[in-house]
């Protein structure tokens, strides 16, 4: 069964650079997720997207930017890299507004891991 | 306090032991998620709970809605078990809210 795709998967980037990461939510999911996970740390929330609108904003620098697509796949945008956005980007899919099998499931992609030098 | 917490915060066992870790949460929510997250690996989901218990081959997931409270147990761990589990609360359709995690290794 297909799965969240990210990509790339692994990405080095020098400070000041622009990074993009893509992510490929599960067939017929209308929600995405974006999460951070710093070395050692917790994963944390940045953006969600319902139906190709953001639906919620956690802690989201002003350099980073989001977007769902018409095909629901999902960019997130991080200009201006800083040593502090090496991390793990983790992308979730959910199927939210129509009821189902699995409504409300949550499933992850493998992440992208970004270095910033 | 953090809104999920979960215990043990690391767990060293031998193999084939039974494992249990625990969460709690103090808010309402619409689900329970169990992960799983190797080292430097991606996060897997093991369960989705709202209520009752899950089984999913060794892995054993149960909920106490009135308590607010969730445990994970692996029958007859293995070293392949070692890696952290997070529990996360879900509101609806919000964001998750994450445990610290469980930092599990199983010795051979």
């Amino acid at each position: 069964a297909a799965g969240v795709i990210q990509s790339p998967r692994h990405l080095i980037k020098e400070k000041r650079e622009t990074a993009t990461l893509k992510c490929y939510p599960i067939p017929r999911h209308d929600t995405v997720y974006w999460y951070q996970q710093g070395p050692g740390q917790d994963p944390q929330f940045l953006i969600s997207f319902y139906e190709k609108m953001q639906s919620d904003k956690g802690s989201i620098p002003d350099r980073f930017s989001a977007q769902q697509f018409s095909d629901y796949h999902s960019e997130l945008n991080m200009s201006s890299l800083e040593l502090g956005d090496s991390a793990l980007y983790f992308c979730a899919s959910s199927l939210v507004g129509r009821i189902g099998p699995n409504t409300g499931e949550l499933f992850f992609g493998e992440g992208s891991r970004l270095t910033v030098l | 306090k953090n809104e999920v917490e979960q215990s043990p915060q690391n767990l060293t066992a031998q193999e084939g032991e039974f494992i249990t870790i625990n969460c709690s949460y103090s808010v309402g929510i619409s689900a329970l998620h169990w992960l799983q997250q190797h080292p430097g690996g991606g996060i897997v989901s093991l369960f989705m709970l709202s209520s009752g218990k899950k089984k999913h081959g060794r892995l054993i997931a149960t909920i106490n809605i009135q308590e607010k409270h969730s445990s994970l147990h692996i029958t007859a761990s293995h070293p392949r078990d070692s890696a952290v589990y997070i529990c996360a609360a879900q509101r609806g359709s919000e964001k998750l809210v994450f445990g610290k995690g469980t930092k599990l290794t199983v010795n051979p």
